[in-house]
């Protein structure tokens, strides 16, 4: 079956820090990668996607890229800020008849401090 | 485009009783995803519907949990004698199909918090 693992938090930054996220992902297909986020309160924002091998998605300043060698897609901003702090998901999605059905990974809560 | 909506917000509820939460999807997608998600982990996959199909269940989804999309546009989920393992948020999502969004980008509602006591 599928499974996603994400690096075990909390991650706790100071403004502006850089932030790496790890996530790496077991798949029978070939799947779309997604990291969402979640802020106290909310639900689930998609925040970045990849679809194919190489592609790096991007949105807010964070950024990731389908390592399909390595069956990774790492989330990364240069600068954090306050605002940032939320819970980070990292998920897959199956392909063809399954599209859409996804599985997450367990979340990853970054808090930054001014 | 509204979003996607969920109703109630939160729902607490005795154990043993049955419980029926609603979600309306953005209007124009097709799938509709029903996820479960307990603190600290991530959404689990319950079921999913393309227009008023259900087209597969997880093993998670026990004899108690039944979901419909009768018209092909809300979806409802529903909890028979509920037990205090059912507490979590239950999150509805949907996609839309074709080539301008395409099939596996989902959107999520606010989710129901369900507490059974």
């Amino acid at each position: 079956g599928n499974s996603v693992t994400q690096m075990e938090g909390p991650v706790t930054l100071s403004e502006e820090a850089f932030l790496t996220i790890n996530c790496t992902y077991t798949a029978t297909g070939y799947p779309s990668l997604f990291w969402y986020v979640q802020y106290p309160g909310e639900g689930l924002q998609l925040l970045l996607k990849a679809t194919k091998a190489d592609d790096k998605g991007s949105n807010k300043g964070f950024e990731a890229t389908y390592r399909k060698e390595t069956t990774s897609f790492h989330l990364e901003k240069g600068s954090v800020q306050v605002s940032d702090s939320a819970v980070y998901f990292c998920a897959l999605s199956e392909r063809g008849t399954n599209a859409g059905k996804s599985t997450f990974g367990d979340g990853t809560t970054l808090t930054v401090k001014p | 485009d509204t979003g996607v909506s969920q109703d109630p917000r939160h729902k607490i509820t005795k154990r043993g009783q049955n419980v029926t939460f609603r979600c309306d999807p953005i209007s124009e997608h097709n799938r509709l995803y029903w996820y479960r998600q307990t603190l600290g982990q991530g959404p689990e996959f319950l079921t999913y519907f393309q227009n008023e199909a259900q087209l597969e269940k997880s093993r998670l989804l026990s004899d108690r949990f039944s979901a419909e999309r009768p018209k092909g546009s809300f979806s409802t989920l529903e909890i028979q004698r509920t037990e205090q393992g059912d507490s979590a948020m239950y999150l509805c999502a949907s996609s839309p199909t074709g080539t301008s969004g395409g099939v596996d980008t989902q959107y999520f509602g606010p989710g129901t918090r369900l507490t059974v006591l």
